[in-house]
């Protein structure tokens, strides 16, 4: 069966500083991945997705960077992070060719 | 473009009563449509799809939403609450199962339980 795993899974970083979320898939091959962010009270925002190794799309431009070294693993980083970065971060996979995201179990991270 | 609203951010009804979450959508092509569910501080579980079959899914824990065309919506509902039902829910469109599978998701609604 597949999992997605999300690490870590809370994270507390000082504004300016550099930041790297993993999200790892198994039991799957060329998925489609995706990050969101959820702010608190909000809804969530598709940041970036990935059809395959290299290809990244980024849906808002913001402080944030993503990169898929591998086929199901997939890199959410800042060079200096901001407050308003501040949320909870959610990576998901899609199987190529199916209908439905799964989502892993999310990254919370407060930018003090 | 598509897009998704949901009617009311919070919901509260008591134990035993009817569910009842509404979600209309906007979409230019036949949409594909899911419900699902966030317990505080965890990641988002699907609750049910609808993939242009029947137009009434049945889904885990007892919901059901019903797919209306004429009225472009996709309710929620369930027939008794119960405690452990109080959560985030989120509805959620996408273009299909095209290259790129992005979903557009609602600003959720909040449920809450009464015992």
């Amino acid at each position: 069966s597949q999992t997605i795993h999300q690490w870590p899974a809370t994270l507390v970083q000082p504004v300016g500083s550099p930041l790297s979320l993993e999200c790892t898939v198994e039991g799957t091959s060329n998925p489609n991945l995706y990050w969101y962010r959820q702010a608190a009270g909000r809804g969530l925002q598709l940041l970036f997705y990935s059809v395959g190794i290299g290809q990244i799309s980024s849906e808002v431009p913001q402080n944030l960077s993503a990169s898929r070294p591998q086929d199901r693993q997939f890199i959410l980083s800042s060079k200096k992070l901001l407050l308003s970065d501040s949320g909870f971060y959610l990576c998901a996979w899609r199987g190529r060719g199916r209908e439905t995201q799964y989502f892993g179990p999310g990254t919370r991270l407060l930018v003090l | 473009a598509q897009s998704v609203t949901q009617l009311g951010s919070h919901v509260s009804v008591s134990e035993g009563a009817l569910v009842l979450l509404r979600c209309n959508y906007s979409s230019s092509v036949p949409p594909y449509l899911f419900w699902y569910v966030q317990y505080p501080n965890q990641g988002l579980q699907l609750l049910l799809k609808y993939t242009s079959a029947a137009t009434l899914v049945k889904g885990i824990n007892g919901f059901e939403a019903e797919f209306k065309k004429s009225e472009t919506s996709f309710h929620l509902t369930k027939p008794s609450a119960h405690m452990s039902d109080a959560a985030e829910y989120f509805c959620a469109v996408s273009e299909g199962s095209g290259n790129t599978g992005k979903l557009i998701f609602g600003q959720g609604t909040t449920l809450q339980v009464k015992p």
